[in-house]
């Protein structure tokens, strides 16, 4: 089974509205972590936001939000006021605390700015 | 401070010969990983070490080798290159262990093998 699960191979969100990119997880572990990395044409891996299973408050950096919704096993990425840099992949990623730690991907999802 | 760094940047290797993807990190982590990403797809995690002298397989580990002779170099090894392992290479670290811990990746080696 898919541990990660991003069901939006591609999105495309107007220049200056807000978007959400989907995120599903699974794991039996009480402690694990969530993460969002960006990913443009360029290449490298850029880290954007974390969320903790015990936290209670979703997490917020700047403009991008973490929707958390822990009983439906859900991490959505929110990116508000988008921005022709937005374009790029987006990829949700777990850490288990039983499962050695392992940062596991989902397949990631294309976002599309348009002007 | 560099972070993670890999060389080379690409890469075009013929079927069956080698090379090694150099890795190495100025921030003193202890945990170290090579992932690959094929076209499109996310990243799979091939080895990783928790530290120097120790290593082990993660998910898709076949035709690859490392070795982790101090904590800031982390080579990956390909012997007896084939077009499957065509892709981009990401070596990261990260210096807790700890599932709260973002991983710092590096800018990624492009390779093909024709």
């Amino acid at each position: 089974a898919q541990k990660i699960t991003q069901t939006q191979p591609g999105m495309f969100v107007q220049e200056k509205e807000a978007v959400t990119l989907d995120c599903t997880y699974d794991t039996s572990d009480q402690s694990y972590g969530l993460f969002w990395y960006k990913q443009p044409s360029s290449g490298e891996m850029i880290f954007l936001i974390y969320q903790g299973s015990y936290d209670e408050q979703n997490a917020t950096e700047g403009r991008y939000s973490l929707n958390f919704q822990k009983a439906r096993k859900s991490a959505n990425l929110v990116i508000s006021a988008s921005q022709l840099g937005d374009s790029a992949m987006y990829f949700c990623a777990m850490r288990e605390d039983n499962a050695g730690n392992m940062l596991t991907f989902g397949g990631g999802t294309r976002l599309m700015v348009k002007p | 401070n560099a972070g993670v760094t890999q060389t080379p940047k690409f890469r075009i290797l013929k079927i069956g010969q080698s090379m090694t993807l150099q890795c190495t990190q100025d921030m003193n982590h202890n945990y170290m990983y090579w992932y690959r990403q094929d076209p499109g797809m996310g990243l799979k995690l091939i080895y990783y070490s928790v530290g120097a002298g120790i290593t082990d397989k993660g998910e898709v580990p076949n035709g690859y080798n490392v070795s982790r002779s101090t904590t800031e170099d982390f080579p990956l090894r390909l012997e007896l290159a084939a077009p499957s392992q065509t892709s981009v290479y990401f070596c990261a670290s990260e210096g807790s262990g700890f599932y709260n811990s973002p991983l710092h990746f590096g800018n990624g080696t492009r390779l093909t093998v024709t």
